[in-house]
């Protein structure tokens, strides 16, 4: 079974510190894929990326970040600069090849203080 | 264009009653998925179609639940009857492919008195 792993529960930081919210995914499968979901206040669920494992590339959009690294799992987002529109929970999920189940962690919520 | 459209977005109604949620997902969308949030559970598939038909419905807690697309643009869930402890909020979803993102519908507040 695959699980998701968000060690962080909530995350405060001062507007304009980086930061970075973890996630570990656990599968048997050699290939899947991976997403992070913004879930701001408003409680609409909103995509903001999508990777394939057998892609190790770092990714950028503007102040977010991606890094994936397969050998520990690991899908980190960092959002530099960040801005009190960034304070939302932030949902990682994860996906084996066959099928479309998604199987989401338990959100960070991330507080960004004026 | 047009996202995934719920309805209703408040539901509260008594114990025993039946609720339907509808759900009409993204054009061309192959892929549909009905999701239910809870705090302590967070959030968990119940469901989800292909092409109109069930592929998956391990998540439905049990019977009371049941979970429709009679074609590619309407979709429905029922809970009947009510309790409760089915109170949440419930989101559905469609994709155009498998392994595809998943765009989300604003979710349905369900409140069971």
């Amino acid at each position: 079974a695959q699980k998701v792993t968000q060690a962080q529960t909530e995350i405060s930081v001062v507007e304009k510190e980086d930061v970075t919210l973890d996630c570990v995914y656990e599968t048997r499968d050699t290939t899947y894929y991976l997403f992070w979901y913004k879930q701001p206040p408003s409680g609409e669920l909103v995509f903001l990326i999508r990777r394939n494992s057998f892609d190790e590339q770092n990714e950028i959009s503007g102040r977010y970040s991606w890094n994936f690294q397969k050998s520990t799992s690991s899908f980190n987002f960092t959002i530099t600069a960040s801005q009190v529109v960034d304070s939302a929970v932030y949902f990682c999920a994860g996906g084996e090849t066959s099928g479309s189940r998604l199987t989401f962690g338990e959100g960070t919520q991330l507080t960004v203080n004026p | 264009d047009a996202g995934v459209i719920q309805s209703p977005r408040h539901e509260v109604t008594e114990m025993g009653q039946e609720v339907t949620l509808r759900c009409k997902p993204i054009s061309g969308h192959d892929y549909l998925f009905w999701y239910r949030q809870t705090m302590m559970r967070g959030l968990e598939l119940l469901i989800y179609f292909n092409n109109n038909v069930p592929i998956d419905d391990s998540g439905m807690p049990e019977d009371r639940f049941s979970a429709k697309m009679p074609n590619a643009s309407f979709s429905t869930l029922k809970i009947q009857p009510s309790e409760p402890r089915d109170s949440a909020v419930y989101f559905c979803a469609s994709s155009f492919w498998e392994n595809q993102p998943q765009h989300f519908g604003d979710g349905t507040r369900l409140s069971i008195l």
